[in-house]
């Protein structure tokens, strides 16, 4: 069965560091999602992807952040500079045009 | 109003019962209503899902209930099962299923033997 995958499983970084999510969708799908879950709450939305372009954001999704697909099968989202408060784990979604599938995540720890 | 209130935020249940788990919505606009099930380390995955056209939709044991006029929605899990122990999210979109899911603060359904 076709899934979302993410890596790495688990990223430290110091604060102020620039760090890049790498996820790869099901390879048909056309949506494309960042999502997180600071420890404990729930699961928060960050941005949506289609067409090559953002297509919604929120606005915990500020201009430290930005997303990319570079080569037509990864979805990346990068975080230029790291503070504490961006600890959490991150959710990578696909969708074609039905339910969003959720990879396993990355767990990232600011220090 | 972009909020999903669920409740409880626990829940114990023997083997064999009823788990129930609630959710309540103000924006009117919200078109997709999933339930998600999340086990620890791993991403959440989909586990039924409503759209407010319809009041009940049952897969297998999961059972959504769904009140447009009270803005409300409910998971039922029958013949609850000690697998079925996880992290149940109620969320709501108003883009349909690509939409941007809002989430619930979740339920931690234990459900002893």
């Amino acid at each position: 069965e076709p899934e979302v995958t993410q890596t790495p499983s688990h990223q430290v970084t110091q604060m102020g560091q620039e760090v890049i999510l790498r996820c790869v969708p099901i390879s048909n799908h056309l949506y494309f999602y960042w999502y997180r879950q600071i420890l404990g709450q729930k699961v928060e939305f960050l941005v949506s992807f289609y067409n090559n372009e953002i297509s919604e954001k929120s606005e915990i999704f500020d201009d430290q952040f930005s997303v990319e697909r570079p080569d037509g099968s990864n979805f990346t989202l990068k975080i230029r500079s790291t503070k504490l408060e961006d600890s959490a784990m991150y959710f990578c979604a696909s969708s074609y045009y039905n339910e969003q599938f959720f990879g396993p995540g990355t767990r990232l720890t600011v220090l | 109003q972009q909020q999903v209130k669920q409740s409880p935020q626990s829940l114990i249940v023997q083997k064999g019962g009823i788990s129930i788990i609630n959710c309540a919505y103000e924006n009117t606009a919200f078109d997709y209503f999933p339930w998600y099930q999340q086990f620890p380390g791993k991403g959440p995955a989909l586990l039924i899902a409503i759209r407010p056209d319809v009041s009940e939709k049952k897969e297998g044991r999961f059972t959504i209930s769904f009140n447009k006029s009270a803005k409300q929605f409910s998971l039922h899990i029958m013949d609850s099962q000690p697998g079925d122990s996880a992290t149940y999210f109620c969320a709501a979109s108003m883009g349909g299923s690509q939409g941007n899911l809002i989430f619930g603060k979740g339920t931690k359904l234990s459900v002893k033997p």
